[in-house]
């Protein structure tokens, strides 16, 4: 069965570095998705992207964040200057159309900022 | 604030007992709803959804509740085994929105 793919697993980094997550979508869906979670909190949205463009984002998704599709496969989120409140588990997810709720997601990459 | 939430954040049930799982949500306007499970260590899994034009949905040992008279939701799951242990979450779907989750409630499988 296809799945969501997201490198690394974990992430650990000092606060004010930037960070890469990768993932890579369902090769043949066309929406791409970032979401977090705080541990014991609930997934919150970050951003949607299409078509090269990102769709819709959350007020979490400032000017420190940016989304990246640099080749038919990979999907990136970019932190440009992590803070301590940015650590939290990242998920990807893709869909085959917009308008669902079924998203497929990764298994995440947990990203701790010291 | 939030337009979606749940009632309660632990369940345990005794394996081969049913589990109802409830959610609230607050948005009239919200037309599509979702139930994920999300296994320790992984990311959330669909499992069933509903659209605002019906009122329950079956699926494989799991049943989906609308009522939108109280703006309330259900997950039921029947014959509930270990597996089943997860922490489940309600998210709402209007149109084109992203999905919004609910804050998760946790089922404990007693053996």
């Amino acid at each position: 069965e296809p799945e969501v793919t997201q490198t690394p697993s974990h992430q650990v980094t000092q606060m004010g570095q930037e960070v890469i997550l990768r993932c890579v979508p369902i090769s043949n869906h066309l929406y791409f998705y970032w979401y977090r979670q705080i541990l014991g909190q609930k997934v919150e949205f970050l951003v949607s992207f299409y078509n090269n463009e990102i769709s819709e984002k959350s007020e979490i998704f400032d000017d420190q964040f940016s989304v990246e599709r640099p080749d038919g496969s990979n999907f990136t989120l970019k932190i440009r200057s992590t803070k301590l409140e940015d650590s939290a588990m990242y998920f990807c997810a893709s869909s085959e159309a917009l308008a669902t709720g079924k998203l497929f997601f990764g298994s995440g990459t947990q990203l701790s900022v010291l | 604030g939030e337009s979606v939430g749940l009632h309660l954040p632990t369940l345990s049930v005794q394996e081969g007992d049913n589990s109802i799982i409830n959610c609230a949500y607050s948005n009239s306007a919200s037309d599509y709803f979702i139930w994920y499970k999300q296994e320790s260590g992984k990311g959330p899994q669909f499992i069933i959804d509903i659209r605002s034009n019906m009122d329950k949905r079956q699926g494989q040992r799991v049943t989906v509740l609308l009522n939108k008279t109280v703006k309330h939701l259900s997950l039921q799951i029947a014959a509930t085994q270990p597996g089943d242990s997860a922490v489940y979450f309600c998210a709402e779907n209007s149109g084109n929105t992203p999905l919004v989750f609910g804050k998760g409630t946790r089922l404990s499988v007693i053996a």
